[in-house]
């Protein structure tokens, strides 16, 4: 079964300027996860999907931040402008239905954003 | 929702067991305790978790404390491959995972 899928790998920005991210999920995984991890912290969630609804976005800084997941699969998330402390690698994640029960979230290799 | 605490770092002789421990006095009876390792520069992998039972699967074994407030991930012969930052996690209501910093294991020769 194909992995979690990511796009680029990494990205080298200006402060400022805007980026965007991409993920393909597992086929037939509803949830889908952005986390954040900087450097020396464990991993952070940004957002979380169900199917193309969002249900929970309390972290995302949405004054610079948004996500999207049309169509229910693949999913792009965008910072807008970028700062400096936004330099991080930004983790995709997916998962069956993630109510209630054991079911383990499958992560990509991750997008490394550096912002100079 | 539960938070974790691990020790920040850990060293353990290749071929030995690897236990690592974990706290977490405020999870609630149906939270489950997962484990993950991330190995440098990839995506956090996936070990193990458990409800309230031990687990063993082919890459380690789960002990959960009777009274759930702390578990210790085993890992039966570690290898240099298992170098690695291991996270203790409480699944809440709608699969959120919150991460702490994690448990860096430095397997020696």
């Amino acid at each position: 079964e194909a992995g979690v899928a990511q796009s680029p790998r990494y990205k080298i920005i200006e402060k400022r300027q805007s980026v965007a991210f991409w993920c393909n999920p597992i086929s037939g995984h509803a949830t889908l996860y952005w986390y954040q991890q900087i450097l020396g912290q464990g991993p952070k969630l940004l957002i979380q999907f169900q199917n193309n609804g969002v249900v929970d976005d309390s972290q995302l800084p949405k004054d610079r931040f948004s996500a999207e997941r049309l169509k229910g699969v693949d999913s792009t998330l965008k910072i807008q402008p970028a700062k400096l402390e936004d330099s991080a690698v930004y983790l995709c994640a997916s998962s069956l239905v993630g109510w209630q029960g054991a079911y383990e979230q499958y992560f990509g290799p991750g997008t490394r954003l550096t912002v100079t | 929702d539960a938070k974790t605490t691990q020790p920040p770092s850990m060293d353990c002789a290749e071929g030995r067991a690897a236990n690592l421990p974990c706290n977490h006095s405020t999870i609630s009876g149906n939270e489950y305790v997962y484990w993950y390792r991330q190995i440098h520069s990839q995506g956090p992998q996936y070990i193990i978790h458990g409800l309230k039972n031990n687990e063993t699967n082919e890459m380690a074994s789960l002990i959960i404390t009777e009274d759930r407030k702390s578990s210790t991930l085993i890992l039966p012969h570690a290898t240099l491959r298992d170098t690695a930052v291991y996270y203790c996690i409480v699944k809440s209501n709608f699969n959120k995972f919150y991460f702490g910093s994690g448990t860096k294991l430095n397997v020696k020769p």
